[in-house]
């Protein structure tokens, strides 16, 4: 089964700052990647599937990338409205699975 | 814009089963473009897919789960339900319904693209 890592699990970042987050399959999923963004009581949302493509209606300063087992979701200027959690969910085969999450805390 | 939520007991006695109904806004339920799936997540902890199963009867489960569960799809109700026999304390969570596109032109398929607003099951005596 497909096994999903993701680093950090925690990031603190200011307003303005580029932030990255990766996720690593344990086996090669090609571009079937998928990021969801969490806020507090709140179920997930997504943001980018595909590793690249963005959801319509996710702002531009969301982007995806990455192939195979290596994947980076990167935010290139935080907002305010993006503390949440981040998880990411392989969808090349079943079972599908969820990465461990990366909490995003503005400072 | 489609709807999803979850319904059932709050709260389920240690060894017994947890019963959940998915209500689905629309018809999309019986269509064949759509896997409908659960997912719960544990307090402090990330998502966890349960399974997922199509119009017509197919499944997935999660194999850590899979001997435990059962899904199925009443188009004429629009529900999708899921049962989880023999519960203990570890299977507090707050439960999830979610619709899957199974068209990977577009590479949107298995992403969980509509979310219900999840539902609290406490396992508890």
């Amino acid at each position: 089964d497909i096994q999903m890592t993701q680093s950090p699990s925690f990031v603190s970042a200011s307003v303005g700052d580029r932030v990255t987050i990766t996720c690593q399959a344990n086996q090669g999923i090609s571009i079937w990647l998928a990021w969801y963004q969490q806020k507090p009581g709140k179920a997930p949302k997504v943001l980018i599937y595909g590793a690249s493509t963005l959801e319509s209606g996710v702002p531009s300063r969301f982007s995806g990338s990455g192939s195979g087992t290596h994947f980076t979701l990167t935010i290139s200027s935080l907002q305010p409205e993006d503390s949440a959690t981040y998880y990411c969910q392989q969808t090349n085969r079943f079972p599908l699975a969820f990465g461990g999450g990366t909490k995003v805390d503005i400072k | 814009q489609l709807q999803l939520q979850e319904s059932g007991p709050g709260l389920v006695r240690p060894s017994e089963t947890l019963s959940l109904i998915c209500n689905v806004s629309d018809d999309s339920v019986s269509s064949t473009r759509y896997y409908w799936g659960w997912i719960r997540q544990a307090p402090g902890t990330g998502p966890e897919w349960i399974g997922s199963v199509y119009y017509s009867g197919t499944t997935h489960f999660n194999p850590s789960l899979k001997s435990r569960v059962t899904m199925s799809v009443d188009a004429t109700k629009k529900q999708v339900s899921l049962k989880l026999m023999s519960v203990t304390a570890a299977d507090t969570a707050v439960y999830f319904c979610g619709r899957q596109p199974i068209d990977c032109s577009a590479s949107r398929c298995y992403i969980f693209d509509s979310w219900g607003q999840g539902t609290l099951v406490t396992v508890s005596s």
